[in-house]
């Protein structure tokens, strides 16, 4: 299985709702990243976890709260999310974060968020 | 610091005629170059990339690219090109030896190939 899922592929949220994108992948990878992406526009990167263990956080306000419950499972918790936080977010992995040459982002299709 | 570079936003070409989308980076060190691909409301798609060795790499869907060092170019190209390629194209690279997983990204360029 060389997939990375990502759920839900559209979500539609308030700005005092609080909600959660998952993503799972089944690779064996010990390396996830979320990144956010406008549209035309490079991925952005947010988070990077290894081994479950939170390793970069770029500068990311507080509305936005990693989990990685698993080496398998990545968690972005939402809550009071601004409309300029409406973007495509994606989630990546590789078998980890070694200067490894053959070490390739494999990304989900991403869950296409609108914050009204 | 690392950079990369794609001067251009848009690419046409028609269908059957060869394309290249370019890129350029800049890094500290050997870099490490990849393509990736995105079609509408998709994700990331790995194309093929550069390690070491041949500086002609070939990837998937017939896509190939050449490194050049000395021009510190990563030029993605395809001999005939498909409607299906159209497409948002991203040059990214990470640095030798990074253990960060940081990849730098292109701003990304768009290739329209009409039939």
């Amino acid at each position: 299985d060389t997939e990375v899922t990502q759920t839900p592929k559209h979500l539609v949220m308030g700005m005092t709702n609080k909600k959660s994108l998952k993503c799972e992948q089944h690779m064996g990878h010990r390396a996830m990243y979320w990144y956010k992406q406008k549209a035309k526009k490079p991925p952005e990167l947010m988070f990077v976890y290894s081994y479950e263990k939170l390793s970069i956080n770029e500068s990311v306000p507080s509305r936005f709260s990693p989990e990685c419950p698993n080496s398998s499972l990545l968690n972005l918790h939402l809550h009071a999310l601004q409309p300029e936080d409406s973007a495509l977010y994606l989630c990546a992995s590789s078998q980890d974060l070694a200067g490894d040459p053959y070490n390739e982002q494999f990304f989900g299709p991403g869950t296409r968020l609108t914050v009204l | 610091a690392q950079s990369v570079a794609q001067p251009e936003d848009q690419v046409n070409v028609a269908e059957g005629n060869p394309l290249t989308v370019k890129c350029t980076y800049s890094v500290s060190g050997n870099p490490y170059l990849f393509w990736y691909v995105q079609y509408p409301n998709r994700g990331l798609q790995f194309l093929l990339k550069y390690i070491t060795g041949d500086n002609l790499v070939k990837g998937s869907y017939g896509f190939e690219a050449e490194f050049n060092k000395s021009q510190t170019s990563f030029h993605l190209k395809k001999p005939s090109a498909l409607v299906s390629d159209s497409a948002l194209y991203f040059c990214a690279v990470r640095e030798e030896w990074s253990n960060t997983g940081k990849l730098i990204f292109g701003q990304g360029t768009t290739l329209q190939v009409k039939p």
